[in-house]
């Protein structure tokens, strides 16, 4: 079935550097790719998120890629602060339908002063 | 602001019983979630609803049922509950199948099975 894998599980970066984190998925038809951001005791929420006919987008510190041929996508967070510090997911939508997603199984950021 | 609310943080709930997750949306999203989330293996989709009584199930629909008798409320049960049902449960919701498809997660309920 249709999967998405996400690395690393666990991210340390110096405060100031940048952090990324890879996925790659499985379905050849999933054309929406959001990331949320999961802070302590909270519910997951929208980061940014690119769409298959776009190859990049940025959003101030943070930008995402998606190379469709490979069927990799990335999150990149430059400058990173404490308030970085959190659970990241990658999501794939299952088939060219956005209503199901499909996440990853999460990247715990670190950020260290 | 979107406001996605379930009505426990936390459950401690006994082998058997029957457990009932609630979900309350205040944006008149259509789409609604249930989602279980589990160290190393992400979130699962358990069922979606796109309308009200209308309902699908997701990856891992076994053992659970849900409820949408109002377009705001989206309930999960748990017909006979059981220790591996020990998680992380979040309800999310969406406001439509197409163009504006952020979905919007509530703080999760951790339910604990004994």
């Amino acid at each position: 079935g249709e999967n998405v894998e996400q690395h690393p599980s666990t991210l340390s970066v110096q405060e100031g550097d940048s952090a990324v984190i890879k996925c790659t998925y499985s379905d050849s038809a999933s054309n929406y790719f959001p990331w949320y951001k999961q802070e302590l005791g909270k519910g997951p929420q929208l980061i940014i998120d690119i769409r298959s006919n776009v190859g990049e987008k940025k959003d101030q510190r943070i930008a995402v890629t998606l190379n469709k041929t490979a069927k990799h996508f990335s999150l990149h967070i430059t400058e990173t602060q404490p308030e970085d510090s959190a659970v990241y997911f990658c999501a794939a939508s299952k088939g060219s339908s956005a209503s199901k997603i499909i996440f990853g199984s999460g990247t715990r950021l670190s950020i260290r002063p | 602001d979107v406001k996605v609310t379930q009505s426990s943080r936390y459950l401690v709930k006994r082998t058997g019983e029957k457990v009932f997750l609630e979900c309350v949306q205040d944006m008149d999203h259509e789409n609604m979630f249930w989602y279980r989330q589990d160290p190393g293996l992400g979130l699962r989709l358990i069922y979606f609803s796109y309308d009200v009584k209308m309902k699908e199930k997701g990856d891992i629909p076994e053992g659970y049922s849900v409820s949408r008798e109002k377009k705001e409320r989206f309930s999960l049960i748990l017909e006979s509950a059981s220790t591996n049902q020990t998680s992380m449960y979040l309800c999310a919701s969406s406001l439509s199948l197409l163009g504006e498809i952020e979905a919007f997660f509530g703080q999760g309920t951790r339910l604990t099975v004994v």
